[in-house]
């Protein structure tokens, strides 16, 4: 069993649409969640950190459920500028160093 | 302003052929990490340096080999590459080993094995 696992897509929405992802993780000793956004043939970039209190910023909201251990994102108003990857990462400190652990992403395409 | 900067950005070998790939940061971050990122899969750890100590993943392979002869540079030493190691190579950074700190990525270098 992977260690973050993603639903790989693709998503195809409409511009305005509102949609979600799911994320679930394997290993109950992660402290860290987050989401990263990678464009083609870039490199990852945060997108936002991911707390058990929910946390949004602007059209982007993220939940985590440690109970389940399972992570959401949701994106509001869908813009064309969304499209790109989606990367559900944990961070765990096995022998106290910091290791991100990266699902294989899920892909959103958003068209006019 | 870069603060991780790869280079090349791509970069092509032959079967065999050893090549280096190079990072560089203007962060000043104690940590340095390399990642492999095959396509449509997730980026993969191979090995971090803190400072001076190098710390390799259990799972990669010993065809991969680091350097970083100080804080600034990094370097990814392929031996002998073979297809499979065709990828792209992400170099990060982090101010320090603690999960509190987030990592700095580099654009990655596109490796192709000819």
């Amino acid at each position: 069993r992977k260690e973050v696992e993603q639903d790989p897509g693709p998503f195809n929405v409409p511009e305005g649409a509102t949609v979600a992802f799911n994320c679930t993780y394997s290993n109950s000793a992660s402290q860290s969640f987050f989401w990263y956004r990678q464009d083609c043939r870039k490199e990852p970039k945060l997108l936002m950190s991911v707390y058990s209190s929910g946390n949004e910023d602007g059209r982007f909201t993220a939940q985590l459920n440690r109970a389940s251990q399972y992570i959401s994102l949701l994106i509001r108003d869908s813009k064309l500028s969304d499209s790109a990857t989606y990367l559900c990462v944990v961070n765990t400190e096995p022998g106290g160093y910091n290791k991100l652990i990266f699902g294989a992403g899920t892909r959103l395409a958003v068209h006019p | 302003d870069a603060m991780v900067i790869q280079n090349p950005r791509y970069q092509v070998t032959q079967f065999g052929k050893p090549v280096t790939l190079s990072c560089s940061q203007t962060l000043n971050h104690n940590v340095m990490y390399w990642y492999q990122q095959k396509s449509s899969q997730a980026p993969k750890l191979l090995f971090h340096y803190y400072d001076k100590d190098f710390n390799n993943e259990a799972d990669t392979p010993d065809n991969f080999q680091s350097r970083r002869p100080n804080t600034s540079f990094c370097f990814l030493d392929i031996r002998s590459p073979g297809l499979g190691d065709a990828a792209m190579y992400l170099c990060a950074t982090s101010r320090g080993t603690s999960t509190a700190y987030e990592q700095y990525f580099g654009p990655g270098t596109r490796l192709t094995v000819t």
